[in-house]
């Protein structure tokens, strides 16, 4: 059975930092590219960063470029993002999705997500 | 970057009803168009993939349609466990973007 569970998540500070977590088991992690989207409360959803099976390639959007960094340890199947200068705006609901291939260009999609963690930046 | 739009962003329909949600792209996306099911307080569900692929496990009275600028999801017959909202996403170029979200609610 396919899991993902975020961790990591919590009350910070404008200009902060945080670092997410996610575990995942049930697949073969180094395989699938892994992404983080997050949800602001009560809005859509907005996909935030990516990165390859292997870790060799990364995509940030231009909303958390500079700021937020995603990387993987594949011998312990767990997925991150560096989350700093938080922002008022960087309050979410942060998921980690896993992709369907190594790859995050093209077409990447997710088929499994974790239950989410909520980051909140506020004063 | 590539805006998906969809249409309604809140619809209300009754159990047993055939529903239709559509999603428009900016520009041309071929065929690399998602649609995901949330219900509140959960993650996103992959459904459609590659705009008319079901994603394993989905019940078959949901279906994809489209392709280029204009795709549809459709619900066959609604049940009371399709009341959630829906989320398109293409998959063609970065930034991948999802629309808006439409809400399917009970009548």
């Amino acid at each position: 059975e396919v899991q993902l569970l975020e961790s990591g998540g919590g009350l910070v500070q404008p200009g902060g930092s945080l670092r997410l977590s996610c575990a995942v088991s049930g697949f073969t992690f180094s395989s699938y590219a892994m992404s983080w989207v997050r949800q602001a409360p009560g809005k859509g959803l907005e996909w935030v960063s990516a990165i390859s099976g292997s870790g060799g390639s990364t995509y940030n959007a231009d909303s958390v470029k500079g700021r937020f960094t995603i990387s993987r340890d594949n011998s312990k199947n767990t997925l991150y993002l560096q989350m700093n200068s938080l922002r008022a705006e960087d309050t979410a609901v942060y998921y980690c999705a896993k992709g369907v291939s190594s790859g995050w260009y093209p077409n990447l999609l997710f088929d499994y997500w974790g239950q989410g963690t909520l980051v909140t930046v506020s004063s | 970057d590539i805006q998906m739009t969809q249409s309604p962003s809140s619809l209300s329909a009754s159990v047993g009803d055939r529903v239709t949600i559509t999603c428009r792209a900016s520009q041309s996306i071929s065929r690399y168009l998602n649609w995901y099911q949330q219900k509140p307080g959960k993650a996103p569900k992959l459904l459609i993939y590659a705009a008319s692929s079901l994603q394993s496990g989905v019940p078959s009275r949901f279906s994809g349609s489209g392709s280029g600028t204009d795709f549809t999801l459709t619900i066959s017959s609604l049940q009371p466990e399709d009341f959630a909202t829906y989320y398109c996403q293409q998959s063609y170029r970065t930034p991948y973007t999802f629309g808006q979200g439409t809400k399917l609610e009970i009548k």
